[in-house]
């Protein structure tokens, strides 16, 4: 089994741009795809970003996904940041028969 | 339009076993698939398995085998989290999560249900 890793916070200013990774411990992060999701206290995770770099409807244009082999990670882009987009976020992926979360990122915007 | 509509919050003791339901409202589970993922107090999402009620196909995550068991009633469209040897570590918000594909995003969630594992 695979573990995904992510940065346990990340501190950002109104207006710049934050990149968030997940890295894939075994096997090629290009060979399943990967997602995101956004969770704010107290409610449960939204998809911002699904298959590698696609956005769900109603989910702004300053977020975008990536996946980079070299690295074998993934990462989530947010341009412009809004204190909106303060939240924790979510990488997830699978295998033939599992699904794993990275163990999530808390995004501040200060 | 369909809901996910989960079973309210329990209390058990170390040892005991938890149920908790998860009703397709409005609507029923179709193809689709239903997963479950925990999170435990100030803590990330943890996968513990999914059911494909059309076909009763299970699968589990490693960590939970022995322990887990999903159901799902196809005539009342509702899925079904069992959890047994209840111990302090599984207190959490138990969700439920539509789940088109193993590689798809949960596309809807239920609403939380809170178990807490207490003497």
């Amino acid at each position: 089994n695979f573990i995904l890793t992510q940065p346990h916070s990340v501190p950002e200013s109104p207006g710049k741009t934050v990149t968030i990774s997940c890295t894939r411990s075994s096997g090629n992060i290009a060979s399943n795809y990967v997602q995101w999701y956004q969770q704010r206290p107290g409610s449960f995770p939204t998809t911002v970003i699904y298959e590698d770099n696609q956005r769900p409807s109603g989910v702004p244009d300053r977020f975008s996904g990536s996946i980079d082999s070299s690295s074998n990670s993934a990462s989530l882009t947010i341009s412009g940041l809004k204190t909106e987009d303060e939240a924790d976020y979510y990488c997830q992926s699978y295998d033939n028969t599992y699904k794993v979360f990275g163990g999530g990122t808390k995004l501040t915007v200060l | 339009q369909v809901q996910l509509v989960q079973s309210g919050a329990e209390v058990r003791k170390p040892g005991s076993s938890m149920k908790v339901s998860c009703k397709a409202s409005g609507g029923t589970f179709n193809s689709y698939a239903i997963s479950w993922v925990r999170q435990a107090p100030g803590q990330g999402l943890e996968w513990m398995g999914r059911i494909i009620p059309l076909i009763d196909m299970t699968m589990y995550a490693q960590k939970f085998q022995g322990r887990v068991t999903i159901t799902a009633d196809k005539s009342t469209s509702t899925a079904y989290l069992e959890l047994s040897s209840l111990r302090s570590e599984d207190t959490a918000v138990y969700y439920c999560a539509r789940d088109p594909s193993i590689n798809s995003a949960f596309d809807m969630w239920g609403q939380g249900t809170m178990v807490t594992v207490s003497s």
